[in-house]
Parts: C-alpha cells; sequence; structure tokens
C-alpha cells in the first residue's frame, strides 16, 4: 500500500469552515498528489509537489492550499469549505524508483453541509 | 479538462467472460496507464503501456494502444466475481512531475 495513510477518513463539516485534510507517507518519496474525485469526473488533480515547499497547481486548485513542509506529510487545505467541495479526497505519490506509476491512499470522505 | 473519455461507462457480464473498455485521449502521451478502483477505497495501478508499445500482457489482462487512433483498451479474460470494480485509464502526457490526467471509468459488474 505505499505507506500512505489519510486523516481523517471521513469528516463533515459546515459551508465557510477551512479544513485541512492531511496525507502522510513513510517512504520519503519525493512526489505527492492531491486528487478529488466526483460521480462523472473521474479523478482531478487538484494541487501536487515535488519536494518539500515545492508544490503547484493542479486542474482543479481554486479554494484549496497545500503545504508540504516536511517530505512525509502533504496537507491540503479548503480555506472555506462550500458545498461544491462535498467529494471524496485521495492523496497518491510516485515512487522514486517508479515514478510513471502512482500509489494512492484509502480516501477521505468530505461532506460540507 | 478530462484527457481520457472511457466507453462503456459502465459494463455486466458473467464470470468466465471476457470483458474489454476502451479510453480515448486528446493529446500525444508518453504513456498510458490503467488503474482499479474497489467501492470505496483507493486505486490500484494494473499495468502501463508506452507509447512506442502497441501492447501489453500481464496476467489476464491485455492492454492494446493505438497512438494514430489516440485510443487504447484494455481486456480482461476469464472474469471472475473480484474482477468487480472500476477501471480508470491515465494518461501521461509529459507536463513534467508525472502528472497523469484520468478517464470517467468504467465500472465492471462481474454476475456469478
Amino acid at each position: 500500500d505505499a505507506g500512505i495513510t489519510q486523516s481523517p477518513r471521513h469528516k463533515v463539516t459546515e459551508t465557510g469552515t477551512p479544513v485541512t485534510l492531511r496525507c502522510h507517507q513513510t517512504e520519503n518519496h519525493r512526489y505527492m498528489y492531491w486528487y478529488r474525485q466526483d460521480p462523472g469526473h473521474g479523478l482531478r488533480l487538484i494541487h501536487y509537489s515535488y519536494g518539500v515547499k515545492d508544490t503547484d497547481k493542479g486542474e482543479v486548485s481554486d479554494g484549496y492550499s497545500v503545504s508540504r513542509s516536511k517530505t512525509e506529510d502533504f496537507l491540503l487545505t479548503l480555506e472555506s469549505a462550500t458545498s461544491s467541495q462535498t467529494s471524496v479526497y485521495f492523496c497518491a505519490i510516485a515512487r522514486q524508483a517508479d515514478q510513471e506509476t502512482q500509489y494512492f491512499g484509502p480516501g477521505t470522505r468530505l461532506l460540507v453541509l | 479538462s478530462q484527457q481520457g473519455e472511457e466507453d462503456p461507462q459502465a459494463l455486466s457480464i458473467q464470470e468466465g467472460e471476457n470483458a474489454t473498455m476502451n479510453c480515448s485521449y486528446k493529446t500525444s502521451i508518453n504513456n498510458l496507464q490503467w488503474y482499479r478502483q474497489n467501492s470505496g477505497r483507493g486505486l490500484v495501478h494494473l499495468i502501463l503501456i508506452r507509447s512506442n508499445e502497441r501492447e501489453k500482457h500481464s496476467g489476464r489482462l491485455r492492454v492494446t494502444l493505438d497512438t494514430s487512433k489516440k485510443s487504447s483498451s484494455l481486456l480482461i479474460t476469464a472474469s471472475r466475481a473480484a474482477d468487480t470494480a472500476s477501471y480508470f485509464c491515465a494518461t501521461d502526457a509529459n507536463q513534467g512531475a508525472q502528472k497523469l490526467v484520468f478517464g470517467q471509468g468504467t465500472r465492471l459488474t462481474i454476475n456469478p
């Protein structure tokens, strides 16, 4: 499972509140990714990181920010949650030895009321 | 925007039959990958085919790639109930940082 954990696994929050999701990996891989998965849209890239303090935007980055102050942790923050951000969020890593393939965490189910 | 479009969106077959899923994409690619997702779980990598390859096999999986048509197919032979899942194609369009663009997926149901 590539040693990827996500926390929390489930969260219910209210519109307008900030929310932070955590992705933690145990193998010091360089590349980390945040996706959201919605019915009819597959997975869409929110932000990604290619090293500590090196991050960039993906396809659907509006309303999200990320931080990576340590190799093992990649945080996704919804600055002011909206109902449209209700989704399942997946973190993924790409291993040094096989950077073309991504390995996914178990996901976080977020409901914004 | 989605790079990959998958067809069909849903497929239901009997155990033992073969299942074929198709993926079309828009831009040139370095490679195309297929992932499986069981209900409520993260995606699992199945197979990768590079742009200079035409066919690849892994166990009961066969992937083809036609770069002239910008399309790929995934064949699962002798299907089993455990193959019930959603299958996604993903393309690496050489945008750097090993970014993948995923299709919308095919939901495969294997009936016993």
